[in-house]
């Protein structure tokens, strides 16, 4: 069964800072990987999507790598702003017959302080 | 642009009570799912559509819990016999090719 896992938890940080936030996942067996933002009581929005065959995937301020074989991902955050903060998520998707099954990790909340 | 629309936003009800939702997804998606979160958790995976056949349902879904999507369009998801542990935020998403895109959710309180 995957198991997606997003470290830290939690991340506070003063604004204009440079950050990362790590996912990693069980089962290297993925079609794609995806980062999604989600503000306090809202829905999901796609940040950035990987394919299994990709290293990274970059738009503007974001930069997400994927490193299949040991699983895990990394998200990076340039230039950090009192805006990006949410609950940043990552999912996977097998792909195949689970195709529309995204499996999240639990999310690290992120707080930029002006 | 309309993104995925569902209705309610919010719904409080009293334990054993049905409820329904529904989800209007972005007129060209085939693809159309439900997922559910609660408070700390990532969204869970309920189940999936492709047009209007279910190809996919999570063992979360119990006998209680049943999903339409009658011609291909907006679907429905149907909560009988609410029960406590069901509270949750009720999200719905749809998709052309791999890129979800998620509606602001159903916000479920059972009391």
């Amino acid at each position: 069964k995957q198991e997606v896992t997003q470290i830290p938890a939690a991340l506070s940080v003063p604004e204009g800072e440079n950050l990362v936030l790590n996912c990693s996942f069980t089962d290297s067996a993925i079609y794609n990987l995806q980062w999604f933002r989600q503000d306090p009581g809202k829905g999901l929005t796609s940040l950035l999507l990987i394919q299994s065959s990709q290293r990274e995937q970059t738009s503007g301020r974001l930069n997400a790598s994927l490193d299949k074989s040991s699983g895990r991902s990394t998200l990076y955050i340039a230039a950090s702003q009192p805006g990006d903060s949410a609950t940043y998520l990552c999912a996977v998707n097998a792909g195949g017959t689970s195709y529309g099954k995204l499996t999240f990790g639990q999310g690290t909340i992120l707080t930029v302080h002006p | 642009d309309t993104g995925v629309s569902q209705d309610p936003r919010h719904k409080i009800t009293k334990r054993g009570q049905n409820v329904t939702f529904r989800c209007d997804p972005i007129s060209e998606h085939n693809r159309l799912y439900w997922y559910r979160q609660t408070l700390g958790q990532g969204p869970e995976f309920l189940t999936y559509f492709q047009n209007e056949a279910q190809l996919e349902k999570s063992r979360l879904l119990s006998d209680r819990f049943s999903a339409e999507r009658p011609k291909g369009s907006f679907s429905t998801l149907e909560i009988q016999r609410t029960e406590q542990g069901d509270s949750a935020m009720y999200l719905c998403a749809s998709s052309l090719l791999e890129k979800l895109f998620f509606g602001s959710g159903t916000q479920l309180s059972v009391l």
